[in-house]
């Protein structure tokens, strides 16, 4: 199957400073990327759709200025944690499809811990 | 909110036993599921999905099942594995192009040997 790739895949941060996420498809071009967030013990709740070219579309409750989104290539979404605090320590999953309604492929997670 | 949900967290089984994973869907206008598997530290690993125009596909090991009538979506597991032990979740999709997935909560299979 098709192949996404995020990375790092752990990092550690001081607060108050940024930390941007790659998230890759290897063997296909992703119009449409997701980013989802998982706190321990609890599902993966959808945080934003990046689209490439445009601007991505977020859900309620995610402050789009905190979590910045870029998707400049067909290949290549980005995710910066800006002002990163305590809270924002999460594991952070991006995924991609090689079309609509078909499965979506999940990169590795990267786990973000804000010191 | 979460439109998909499980019925169980968790769930324990013996080596070589049947595993059934329930999950209930509440947006009629999902025509697309698919279970996942995830192990601890890792993305979310594709098992199967079905389409709404089906009631059951089969995978090797694996079964799903769908309920349209009831909103209702299963994964059986036949002759469970302790590689099998892992978090499960179903997701669900809106027939509409760049739509994301929306996930339920999850169920934890221990399989014990």
């Amino acid at each position: 199957g098709a192949v996404v790739s995020q990375h790092p895949s752990r990092v550690i941060c001081k607060s108050g400073t940024s930390v941007k996420i790659e998230c890759r498809s290897l063997d296909f071009q992703a119009t449409t990327m997701f980013w989802y967030r998982q706190f321990p013990k609890q599902s993966l709740m959808l945080m934003a759709t990046s689209n490439e070219g445009s601007k991505a579309t977020y859900e309620q409750g995610v402050e789009k200025d905190k979590f910045l989104i870029n998707h400049a290539s067909l290949t290549l979404s980005t995710l910066t944690v800006t002002s990163a605090h305590p809270e924002d320590s999460s594991f952070y999953i991006c995924s991609a499809g090689e079309g609509w309604n078909t499965e979506a492929f999940f990169g590795q997670g990267t786990r973000l811990t804000v010191v | 909110g979460e439109s998909v949900g499980l019925h169980l967290p968790t769930l324990s089984v013996q080596e070589g036993d049947n595993s059934i994973i329930n999950c209930a869907y509440s947006n009629s206008a999902s025509d697309y599921f698919i279970w996942y598997k995830q192990e601890s530290g890792k993305g979310p690993q594709f098992i199967i999905d079905i389409r709404s125009n089906m009631d059951k596909r089969q995978g090797q090991r694996v079964t799903v099942l769908l309920n349209k009538t009831v909103k209702h979506l299963s994964l059986q597991i036949a002759a469970t594995q302790p590689g099998d032990s892992a978090v499960y979740f179903c997701a669900e999709n809106l027939s509409q192009a760049g739509t994301a997935l929306i996930f339920g909560k999850g169920t934890t299979l221990s399989v014990s040997s």
